[in-house]
């Protein structure tokens, strides 16, 4: 049983395209995050939603805008993708919206902008 | 001092060997640490909590040194299976409730 999912796994797509990146969590959390990790593979945090409602919104473009239709999905709608987007997208889980909380994270989508 | 800060390596040890990774932090008010880990191509799992007093569990023991502000990994015995990217996290210090993950440091156990 996949505790936090994610799809796609792979997204290969041209600049200037629009794309959505889903994420499910079975966990009953109720906080979920959006990570992006560069090719230096720093991780760094994009969006955090408690509850529905999003709590941290780093400087991310506002291309990228996220949407949790309910505590148990989060998902990542980037619109005009350029080439530096291309990373690895993670989505992550944790009980409470609270730093010492473990976080679970899915699998990650590659993302590559050609 | 950056928020968080790793040695990237690699970390070449052989099996069966002690190896130790430091992470410095810049925010002196930190209580929590935590340490992650990341195989190649994968997502990211909790390994341990840090906490004042160290941590220890099995073969890993972390340990908290607040006067010079880092926080260390010591791995025992190592195994092949322990080759992965080791990530530190520390509490953010700009007032969310959030944290930033270091930029990891690699270990490869060689046979």
């Amino acid at each position: 049983d996949t505790a936090v999912s994610q799809t796609p796994k792979y997204l290969v797509t041209q600049m200037g395209n629009d794309k959505s990146i889903k994420c499910e969590q079975n966990l009953g959390h109720d906080t979920m995050y959006w990570y992006k990790q560069d090719s230096k593979k720093f991780l760094k945090i994009m969006f955090s939603y408690n509850n529905k409602e999003l709590i941290i919104n780093e400087t991310v473009p506002n291309r990228f805008s996220p949407k949790s239709p309910d505590k148990a999905h989060l998902n990542l709608h980037i619109n005009s993708l350029e080439l530096g987007d291309s990373a690895v997208y993670f989505c992550a889980s944790s009980q409470v919206f609270d730093y010492t909380d473990t976080q679970y994270f899915g699998p990650g989508t590659r993302l590559t902008v050609l | 001092r950056k928020e968080v800060e790793q040695d990237p390596g690699p970390f070449n040890v052989p099996e069966g060997a002690t190896v130790a990774f430091n992470c410095t932090y810049s925010n002196s008010a930190s209580q929590s640490f935590f340490w992650y880990r990341q195989d190649c191509r994968k997502e990211p799992k909790l390994l341990m909590s840090v906490y004042s007093s160290g941590n220890e569990d099995g073969r890993f023991t972390a340990q908290l040194n607040r006067a010079s502000q880092y926080i260390s990994l010591l791995i025992r015995d190592s195994k092949l299976s322990d080759s992965a990217t080791y990530l530190c996290v520390v509490p953010n210090s700009g007032g969310y409730q959030k944290v930033t993950f270091g930029t990891g440091t690699k270990l490869q156990v060689i046979p």
